[in-house]
């Protein structure tokens, strides 16, 4: 079963609201992964956490706040977003041997506006 | 460092005909794989093929096949028998730098018709 799950499926916040994206595996992965990606545009990394610690951080600005409780979740705190900072969020994760040949599965995505 | 360049922005194929969608690739690597993935309107990436340098034969998976031509480096996905369900955006990718990182090409939008 290669199934990432992300939740909530849309989310729409105000630039003063405080919100947080879900994502979980049970794979048994150890890497898990969010990428941003703008309409018509290829996913972009953000962020990439190895058993269980950051090791990755793609120079997202703070207001992107990413945590991983244990090895199946990953979430993504978001505040005082800016209205250019809509976009697909898309969560993965992978096995975690970091070899060229590791596939990332990917879930679903959130769809955020930010008004 | 590694880039992924994808020539056609749109591709437009009959039901049940083959379509194949490029991909050209630069890295100084000699360990490296490419990627394939599908992406339909709704947003989930889907993990279609993937090819290792080192792999004698072309990657095959169901109805997707991967013509890999080393020395050209390029890593075309082809698709038989098309079906309207495989309307989407196909991204080529590969690891980074970093290792963890996926490089994507800018995508083509293949569009089914019957």
């Amino acid at each position: 079963d290669t199934e990432v799950t992300q939740t909530p499926k849309h989310l729409v916040m105000g630039m003063t609201n405080k919100k947080s994206l879900k994502c979980e595996q049970h794979m048994g992965h150890r890497a898990m992964y969010w990428y941003k990606q703008k309409a018509k545009k290829p996913p972009e990394l953000m962020f990439v956490y190895s058993y269980e610690k950051l090791s990755i951080n793609e120079s997202v600005p703070s207001r992107f706040s990413p945590e991983c409780p244990n090895s199946s979740l990953l979430n993504l705190h978001l505040h005082a977003l800016q209205p250019e900072d809509s976009a697909l969020y898309l969560c993965a994760s992978s096995p975690g041997t970091s070899g060229a040949s590791e596939t990332q599965y990917f879930g679903p995505g959130t769809r955020l506006l930010v008004l | 460092a590694q880039k992924i360049t994808q020539t056609q922005p749109g591709m437009f194929v009959q039901e049940k005909e083959a379509v194949t969608l490029d991909c050209t690739y630069d890295t100084s690597d000699q360990s490296y794989g490419l990627f394939w993935y599908k992406q339909p309107s709704s947003g989930e990436m889907i993990f279609l093929i993937y090819q290792g340098s080192y792999d004698e034969q072309n990657a095959t998976e169901g109805r997707y096949s991967l013509n890999f031509q080393k020395a050209r480096k390029s890593a075309n996905l082809v698709i038989s028998a098309s079906q309207l369900g495989d309307s989407a955006m196909y991204f080529c990718a590969m690891r980074g730098p970093p290792i963890d990182k996926l490089i994507f090409g800018t995508g083509t939008r293949l569009q089914v018709f019957p």
